[in-house]
């Protein structure tokens, strides 16, 4: 059992539609949790970083982080067609360690 | 530009070849996260270094090297190459915000 599962998808869209991904993992010494958005294999750039449960709010995205459940979610509201990404959660125990990747989402935002 | 640099950008050599990749942290950061993202795999984590000193070990290949030089730049090292290597390398760099920041890649082709 991989560590952080995440849905693959492709998961399609229309524009203006609120979108919800989510990741569940195992390793209840995960503390802090982040979402990147990678656009076509570049560099992966951070969106959201969240370290208590709860919720985050940023412009139109908000992260959702539930540790008894350890479950996390992204929320985008009102989608465009520029949010058409892949989009990896990414979750670390603290200290600098390493992240740990889901295997990401892709998302495709149609008009 | 997320501030850390990576060189080349994309490699295509032959199997049994040697390769260098190169990734200049952010400024001020002193660790450096090496990742390797091929198409069924994810981002998965080789190695780490922090401030010359080898931290964390992930899946890396024995024959994957890399180091981390007093300037804190990094190398990392691909020998005896073969056609499962190609794949994206990321490094990334980590600092006291715990915000890890990614560089825009090295595409290695292997033929």
């Amino acid at each position: 059992q991989k560590e952080v599962e995440q849905d693959p998808g492709p998961l399609s869209v229309p524009e203006g539609a609120i979108v919800s991904l989510n990741c569940t993992y195992s390793n209840s010494a995960f503390q802090y949790f982040m979402w990147y958005r990678q656009y076509s294999r570049k560099g992966p750039e951070l969106l959201m970083y969240t370290y208590s449960s709860g919720n985050k709010e940023d412009g139109r995205f908000t992260a959702q982080v539930d540790k008894s459940s350890k479950y996390i979610s992204l929320f985008i509201r009102d989608s465009q067609p520029s949010d058409s990404a892949t989009y990896l959660c990414a979750m670390f125990t603290g200290g600098g360690n390493k992240l740990t990747f889901g295997t990401g989402t892709q998302l495709k935002v149609e008009l | 530009d997320s501030g850390v640099t990576q060189t080349p950008k994309h490699l295509i050599t032959a199997t049994g070849q040697r390769v260098t990749l190169r990734c200049s942290p952010r400024s001020g950061d002193l660790s450096v996260y090496w990742y390797q993202q091929s198409l069924d795999q994810g981002l998965q984590f080789l190695i780490q270094y922090y401030n010359g000193e080898e931290r964390a070990k992930g899946n890396i290949l024995e024959r994957f090297s890399a180091q981390q030089f007093p300037d804190l730049h990094s190398e990392l090292n691909l020998s005896s190459l073969e056609l499962g290597d190609s794949a994206l390398y990321f490094c990334a760099s980590h600092g006291h915000d715990y915000g890890y920041t990614f560089g825009s890649g090295t595409r290695l082709t292997v033929v």
